[in-house]
């Protein structure tokens, strides 16, 4: 089965930035999208097709892609970033939803 | 606006049944696919199930495959998960999602999602 792997913790300072990764397979052929998970609320889409932000997302959230890792960056962290963020693609292999296993962002 | 509102979860016993619902709002629900993804309790997202725009395509994770059935009323602008022979793993949040037009589209907006507990 496909797999993608995330680090389970980040730590950042305010006003730092934050970068997560995410490792795949082959994930340069895919689409990759991103989510943020507040405590007790469901996720909410905050780029895809690795650089693409929803209306209502800052431009502090930025995706990028290199070799077999997409990476999702938040500058200028702020306090309310402060969630899990899970990367995810589509599997055409499997025809299968990937999530990676998520990371914790915790702002200092 | 779009929306999703799930209903149907609760407490059930191990080897139980449970059919959860989804009515969507706010959109052409018929142009879209849809999925299914819950988490477990601390547990990150795990991909359920997805089903395309006219019921030509449907898939299930393996963990589910077998026991569990997606189907869609695109009439009723509704979803629904038929969960057959439950276990205690299946225990999760049951979110409905709905995904782009496109497998690899992203999963851009999602319901509240519904508790699912099984009992051992």
């Amino acid at each position: 089965s496909y797999v993608l792997t995330q680090p389970p913790s980040v730590s950042v300072a305010p006003g730092q930035p934050a970068t997560i990764t995410c490792g795949g397979d082959d994930i340069g052929s895919k689409s990759v999208h991103w989510y943020q998970q507040k405590p007790g609320q469901a996720p909410v889409l905050v780029v895809s097709d690795e650089s693409d932000r929803p209306s209502g997302i800052p431009d502090r959230f930025s995706g990028s892609k290199s070799g077999n890792t997409a990476t999702l960056t938040i500058s200028r962290v702020e306090a309310g970033d402060e969630a899990d963020y899970y990367c995810q693609v589509w599997h055409s292999g499997s025809d299968h939803v990937v999530f990676g296993g998520g990371t914790k962002v915790t702002v200092l | 606006d779009v929306e999703m509102v799930e209903s149907g979860g609760g407490l059930v016993k191990r080897g139980g049944s449970l059919r959860l619902s989804c009515a969507a709002s706010g959109f052409t629900f018929s142009n879209y696919m849809m999925i299914w993804v819950r988490q477990a309790p601390g547990k990150g997202l795990e991909w359920v199930s997805s089903i395309s725009s006219s019921n030509n395509y449907i898939y299930y994770a393996d963990s589910v495959k077998g026991r569990f059935t997606v189907s869609r009323d695109n009439r009723k602008k509704s979803l629904y998960l038929q969960m057959n022979s439950l276990r205690a793993e299946d225990s999760a949040v049951y979110y409905c999602v709905r995904q782009g037009r496109g497998y690899d589209e992203p999963a851009d907006y999602w319901g509240q999602g519904t508790l699912v507990t099984v009992s051992s």
